[in-house]
């Protein structure tokens, strides 16, 4: 009964290609996001949907798409794949209030050759 | 804007030694304050968060962290280090004014040797 679940859990791909990554969540949370993990194990968060409405859109570039269907559904849509987006991507959710603590998927490695 | 400053990227420790790994925050407002671990390959797990019920916070596998508001520190210890317990750690601090935007730190990497 896995929490956080993403898919697939690894990519690798070539430069201009578009792929995606897909994350659900079986929780009941209002509020899911992206986070990007680069090679120094540094998060940054791009993106944060409430309930299907999104809420944070940090300085990504427009390559990146997210789409909600629903509140349990945050997918990931990156078009003109380049080296520069290898890294490892996080899903997560969490309640709506500040106080509430994330809960993350196990990350999709994304490998541009 | 929010930040937290994890001091010491890497940290080496015995096994059965005192743990502490130091992250300072800077927030103007109150801030609500946690810490992750990482295990390989794995995604983040909650150890504890501070949201002010108590300055003296006790989380999983027998870790704890203390909020001390003058000093700006939010620091993470375990009385007694485990082989287990070797993973990446990162702190985060979370409030008001950024959605519920969780702003992390860059980690420290703990390693415990026999």
């Amino acid at each position: 009964d896995t929490a956080v679940s993403q898919t697939p859990k690894y990519l690798v791909t070539q430069m201009g290609n578009d792929k995606s990554i897909k994350c659900e969540q079986n929780l009941g949370h209002d509020t899911m996001y992206w986070y990007k993990q680069d090679s120094k194990k540094f998060l940054k968060i791009m993106f944060s949907y409430n309930n299907k409405e999104l809420i944070i859109n940090e300085t990504v570039p427009n390559r990146f798409s997210p789409k909600s269907p629903d509140k349990a559904h945050l997918n990931l849509h990156i078009n003109s794949l380049e080296l520069g987006d290898s890294a490892v991507y996080f899903c997560a959710s969490s309640q709506a209030d500040y106080n509430s603590p994330l809960h993350f998927g196990n990350g999709t490695r994304l490998t541009v050759t | 804007a929010q930040s937290v400053t994890q001091l010491g990227s890497h940290v080496s420790v015995s096994e059965g030694a005192l743990v502490l790994l130091r992250c300072n925050y800077s927030s103007s407002v109150p801030p609500y304050l946690f810490w992750y671990v990482q295990y390989p390959n794995q995604g983040l797990q909650l150890l504890l968060k501070y949201t002010s019920a108590a300055t003296l916070v006790k989380g999983i596998n027998g870790f704890e962290a203390e909020f001390k508001k003058s000093e700006t520190s939010f620091h993470l210890t375990k009385p007694s280090a485990h082989m287990s317990d070797a993973a990446e750690y990162f702190c985060a601090v979370s409030g008001a004014g950024g959605g519920n935007k969780l702003t992390f730190g860059t980690g420290t990497q703990l390693k415990v040797e026999l």
